[in-house]
């Protein structure tokens, strides 16, 4: 049973372009979590997405960032017209249920570089 | 609302010598509390979780965790280390009935001969 799966792992933009990272959760989990890990420290909530839903985007920043769980494919998170202080580790994580415990699976990260 | 704050951002210790990663949180309702594992480059792996029940929990790779509800602290605890537990831990919490995970801002214990 594979995990979650990101990709890709690592990505590098320049001030200006679009950045595209993906999340394919586990099997069995209709429900996906995005975080943002800034340098030095921890995890931030971004949003919260059920297939087709966003339940949850209280963490995601006002403007250029946006995520979508479609019924088929993956879960993306798109940022426009990236910046320098978007450098950092975004993780994906999946959960099976949408009540109860929270507990989730989190892929491996995608590391976005600005340069 | 929920914060947490892990109170050490660094713990050296030796191997074989026991350690505590100290975590205390807030909240006004009641709450399930989680510890993860992040090694180097690496998504973080689930160390253990509270939900209800016995209030000392144990997890994975020999580490164990304490509730105190009247204290709101969740500290992580070994009796042992190793140099493979090296690697950086967070603790986590999230409100019954929610689904978001707020985390502390880690702690990174390092792990010395």
């Amino acid at each position: 049973n594979a995990g979650v799966m990101q990709n890709p792992r690592h990505l590098v933009r320049r001030r200006g372009q679009e950045a595209r990272l993906r999340c394919s959760p586990m099997k069995g989990h209709s429900h996906v979590y995005w975080y943002r890990q800034l340098p030095e420290e921890g995890l931030k909530f971004m949003v919260y997405l059920q297939k087709e839903n966003i339940i949850d985007e209280s963490g995601m920043p006002k403007e250029r960032f946006s995520a979508e769980f479609p019924k088929e494919g993956p879960s993306i998170l798109r940022i426009q017209q990236v910046v320098r202080g978007d450098s950092a580790a975004y993780f994906c994580a999946s959960s099976p249920t949408g009540t109860g415990s929270p507990e989730a699976f989190f892929g491996q990260g995608t590391r976005l570089t600005v340069v | 609302a929920q914060s947490v704050t892990q109170l050490d951002s660094q713990v050296p210790v030796f191997e074989e010598a026991p350690v505590e990663l100290r975590c205390n949180y807030s909240s006004s309702v009641s709450v399930y509390l989680f510890w993860y594992v992040q090694y180097p480059n690496q998504g973080l792996q689930l160390l253990l979780k509270y939900l209800s029940g016995s209030t000392l929990v144990k997890g994975i790779n020999g580490f164990e965790a304490e509730f105190n509800k009247s204290q709101t602290s969740f500290h992580l605890r070994k009796p042992s280390v190793h140099i493979s537990d090296t690697a950086e831990y967070f603790c986590a919490v999230s409100a019954q009935g929610a689904q978001k995970l707020v985390f502390g801002q880690g702690t990174r214990l390092t792990i010395n001969p």
